[in-house]
């Protein structure tokens, strides 16, 4: 099935820097979402965007929903050591039962104190 | 708070088992959906169901089939395992909204190791 880009595999940061990741699509998606998985668990919704242009916030994370539809962004400010794990981005253009998401291969962000 | 519950967190079986995993959701959800996700793959859909007893076919459903008997049970079935079905398995749940379907939540994996 079809992937969505997310590059690099790997990222390494210092405490207290900022980080940007995105993602791209030769698809067009109705809705964005970014997940963040811990070592050993199942991933957890970080941010939803439905809406080309939208800008969402929550906490130290800001994601956008790109105009073209074919891309997001997720930004990490000031980041921490629990920011740690892999951070997933996922696409979907549901109609009805076509209700499938498309997921990157994510991202492991690795923060040093 | 969504909680999607998977019966196991570590599961070990032998090579030719019928192996059962079990995923329940307490938000009367109507769509479940298993993945496996292994290293340098992704998440790759497995099998999904947006109702009690339907289920399509996702991206990779050789050697495994699914069962939705009540709506809040959704459970991956492998019939004969084998060693390349080793993964974390991830079962997840979403409602229908107007234009769309709600985002996916999902449980906490079952890592399941074919021996």
């Amino acid at each position: 099935g079809q992937q969505l880009n997310q590059s690099p595999q790997s990222m390494f940061i210092q405490e207290g820097e900022d980080v940007s990741m995105n993602c791209t699509s030769s698809s067009i998606f109705n809705t964005w979402l970014w997940y963040k998985q811990d070592p050993g668990e199942g991933p957890v919704l970080l941010i939803a965007l439905y809406k080309a242009g939208e800008l969402t916030s929550n906490g130290r994370l800001t994601a956008q929903f790109g105009i073209t539809r074919k891309d997001s962004f997720l930004n990490i400010s000031a980041s921490i050591p629990s920011d740690v794990g892999i951070y997933f981005c996922a696409g979907q253009f549901s109609t009805g039962a076509n209700s499938k998401l498309t997921f990157g291969k994510g991202i492991t962000l690795s923060v040093r104190p | 708070d969504v909680k999607v519950t998977q019966s196991s967190r570590y599961l070990v079986k032998r090579t030719g088992e019928k192996v059962f995993l079990e995923c329940v959701q307490d938000m009367d959800h109507e769509n479940m959906f298993w993945y496996r996700q292994d290293p340098g793959l992704g998440l790759r859909l497995i099998y999904f169901s947006y109702d009690v007893k339907m289920k399509e076919k996702g991206d990779i459903p050789e050697g495994y089939s699914v069962s939705r008997e009540k709506k809040e049970r959704f459970s991956l079935i492998l019939e004969s395992a084998s060693t390349n079905q080793t993964s974390m398995y991830l079962c997840a749940s979403s409602f229908w909204r107007i234009y769309n379907q709600s985002p996916q939540h999902f449980g906490d994996g079952t890592r399941l190791s074919i021996l």
